[in-house]
């Protein structure tokens, strides 16, 4: 069954202390994988796309990467509007995207 | 910025009722989606739609769900008779194609099933 799990579930982060989030999947066939952002009362804002394993895209202090197992958010010396539950989703054959839960992340200033 | 706009931003209906949530898409996209967020859960798949057509839809969406698109601009989703496990957030999303495009997301409908 195709699945994408995200970890840690929160992460608390000082202003400026860099860190990463994980986004495992196991999805036949991966045609995507999309990170969005999504603030408290909104929709998920999208933020990047990664097609293939060794891909990278970066988007101020965001830098996402992806392996054929795994992708990474890297977060560079965050902020405190960086505060968000970011959230993963994986691309198979079809327009359908499979969300993992998401990580909630805090940066204290 | 273009974005994808939903009404009503909360609807509180009584179990059995029907309700319709509303939704303009991107002037320039083909597809659109509906996905819902349960509190505390994952978002949701549940259609997809291109050309006055269902594309894809998940088990979630049964008999009671349909979508339409009844004019150039807004696309529907009708619950025929709510239940309490149909509260949820509903998103409706599009894309300008399918494949790697992004899908972009409204703000959601909050829907209170009492």
């Amino acid at each position: 069954e195709d699945q994408v799990t995200q970890s840690p579930e929160a992460l608390r982060l000082q202003e400026g202390e860099s860190s990463s989030l994980n986004c495992s999947y196991t999805v036949s066939g991966l045609r995507g994988l999309f990170w969005y952002r999504q603030d408290p009362g909104k929709g998920p804002e999208f933020l990047f796309t990664l097609y293939s394993a060794g891909e990278e895209k970066e988007k101020e202090r965001l830098k996402a990467t992806l392996t054929k197992k795994e992708s990474f958010l890297h977060i560079t010396a965050p902020k405190p509007e960086d505060s968000a539950t970011y959230l993963c989703a994986a691309r198979r054959g079809t327009n359908k995207l499979i969300f993992g839960t998401g990580t909630l992340l805090a940066v204290q200033p | 910025e273009p974005e994808v706009t939903q009404t009503p931003s909360h609807q509180v209906t009584q179990m059995g009722q029907e309700v319709i949530l509303r939704c303009v898409p991107i002037s320039n996209h083909l597809y659109f989606y509906w996905y819902r967020q349960i509190l505390g859960q994952k978002v949701e798949f549940l259609v997809s739609f291109y050309n006055n057509e269902i594309s894809e839809k998940s088990e979630i969406f049964d008999d009671q769900f349909s979508v339409e698109r009844p004019d150039g601009s807004n696309f529907t989703l009708k619950i025929r008779s709510t239940k309490l496990e149909d509260s949820a957030m509903y998103f409706c999303a599009s894309s300008e194609a399918q494949g790697n495009q992004p899908q972009h997301f409204g703000d959601g409908t909050r829907l209170s099933i009492l």
